[in-house]
């Protein structure tokens, strides 16, 4: 079976920093690029960006809301895909989705993990 | 990158038709044929329902069809049925490796 599973959510104060990861499973994970995206409480779907599956010349991309505070990496050999968020902002709060990216659409996703920023 | 507008709702009775739209402009929506639909249920994660505009991914019920002209793209569930009821965000590839989604549409089944 295809799973994304994120993990890493949690409680965290405004400028501080948190790591997700998302474990994959049921599928080639260095055939696919892959995304993060996130929805803050009662709002939309927003894109926080992506990483292609180039070794060695993995590329990034990201949101301008979150560029500079936010890194994706990925390590291809346990099937993950994490999210650095540093310098974390109240407005960051929100549920954090890990998406398969088939280049075109996000065609798997995971069920989420919550971050909340608040002092 | 400004989100793609959606209306806020859309509603019709079980068996009936409806259509959203998703409006961005010649950077998103109207310079690619990559626009996809999510359909996302109360608490649920979202799921691929429409890619590159017209295709569906395996399982999805051909009730379920997409369309482009210009910078407006559309979602149509045809003979809604009372599982349709959800959340559904249009998606666009926005050049230079970004992605931009919709401001959501809430599809009620009456």
């Amino acid at each position: 079976e295809v799973q994304l599973v994120e993990s890493g959510g949690g409680l965290v104060q405004p400028g501080g920093s948190l790591r997700l990861s998302c474990a994959a499973s049921g599928f080639t994970f260095t055939d696919h690029y892959m995304d993060w995206v996130r929805q803050a409480p009662g709002k939309g779907l927003e894109w926080v960006g992506r990483i292609t599956n180039t070794p060695r010349r993995y590329t990034t991309n990201y949101a301008a809301s979150v560029e500079g505070r936010f890194t994706i990496s990925r390590d291809d050999p346990k099937n993950s895909l994490y999210l650095q968020m540093n310098s974390l902002k109240t407005e960051d709060t929100a549920v954090y989705y890990c998406a398969r990216d088939s280049h075109t659409s996000l065609d798997v996703w995971g069920k989420g993990t919550t971050v909340t920023v608040s002092s | 990158q400004s989100a793609l507008t959606q209306p806020p709702s859309a509603s019709g009775s079980p068996g009936q038709s409806v259509t959203i739209s998703c409006t961005g402009t010649s950077s998103d929506v109207g310079g690619y044929n990559y626009v996809s639909w999510y359909q996302q249920h109360p608490g649920k994660a979202p799921r691929l329902m429409i890619y590159e505009v017209t295709k569906r991914p395996s399982g999805v019920p051909d009730r379920f069809s997409g369309s482009k002209s210009g910078n407006t793209a559309s979602l149509t569930v045809s003979g809604l049925q009372a599982e349709d009821e959800a959340d559904y965000y249009c998606s666009s590839y926005a050049g230079r490796n970004n992605f931009v989604f919709g401001t959501g549409t809430e599809v009620t089944v009456l």
